[in-house]
């Protein structure tokens, strides 16, 4: 499995939306909705911020949504805040019983 | 409050063996599938496998890198989860993230709700 396509990095001002991106293939995106997005701060463990494309963890912001349209994924984060300076990975089941990652976007509040 | 702890890791020659643990509390360690993800230098996160709760046979399954040269295993007396790597190449050099669910054959786990800080591995000469 190849992995997923992220941007490496996306910025945006305090309380801007910013929308990252995540492009798989048809044998994983687009064919699952298995989508999930993890957050990660330097030295601290991976948090997940959205599963099932646009569920929303327990104690998670209603700030953080996903989506997924055709073969790619994009998770959103609005009202954005400096807390949010982060890299956020994508994930993807891709059959077979299978995962794949995307490479990581570090989000820049300016 | 759940918690996964990774240890194990430090620099082994290419060739060699390496065994991480992952060390879970805070929650009922038999009903949950364990997965191992890694991260490499600069690089993004790969999946490395995952192994299943007893119920559904402790079954493992493995990304076609790794396949051959990794074993993951579990005891459920000490809630660890294991992975023996073996054959160990220089692109394995990464940190070694274990991570609770990743099976889609339990809907509440399929995906990674908690992980570990890492632990690093290095392949070195």
């Amino acid at each position: 499995q190849s992995a997923l396509t992220q941007p490496a990095s996306v910025s945006g001002s305090p309380g801007q939306s910013i929308t990252i991106s995540c492009t798989g293939t048809s044998s994983d995106v687009g064919s699952y909705n298995l989508v999930s997005w993890y957050q990660k701060y330097p030295g601290k463990a991976l948090k997940v911020v959205i599963y099932e494309v646009t569920e929303r963890p327990s104690g998670v912001s209603n700030r953080f949504s996903g989506s997924k349209s055709g073969n790619s994924a994009s998770l959103t984060i609005s009202g954005l805040q400096a807390e949010d300076e982060a890299d956020y990975y994508c994930s993807s089941y891709a059959g077979g019983s299978a995962w794949v990652f995307g490479g990581g976007t570090q989000v820049t509040v300016l | 409050e759940v918690q996964l702890v990774e240890s194990g890791g430090g620099l082994v020659q290419p060739g060699r063996s390496l065994r991480l643990s992952c060390t879970a509390s805070g929650f009922p360690f038999g009903d949950f599938a364990m997965s191992w993800v890694r991260q490499t230098p600069g690089k993004g996160l790969e999946w490395v496998g995952f192994i299943r709760n007893k119920p559904f046979g402790a079954t493992t399954e493995y990304a076609a890198s790794v396949k051959d040269r990794f074993t993951i295993s579990r005891d459920e007396s000490k809630s660890i989860a294991y992975l023996q790597m073996n054959g160990l190449r220089t692109e394995d050099t990464a940190v070694y993230y274990c991570a609770r669910g990743g099976t889609i054959e339990i809907s509440t786990q399929n995906f990674f709700d908690y992980w570990g800080q890492g632990t690093l591995v290095t392949v070195s000469s």
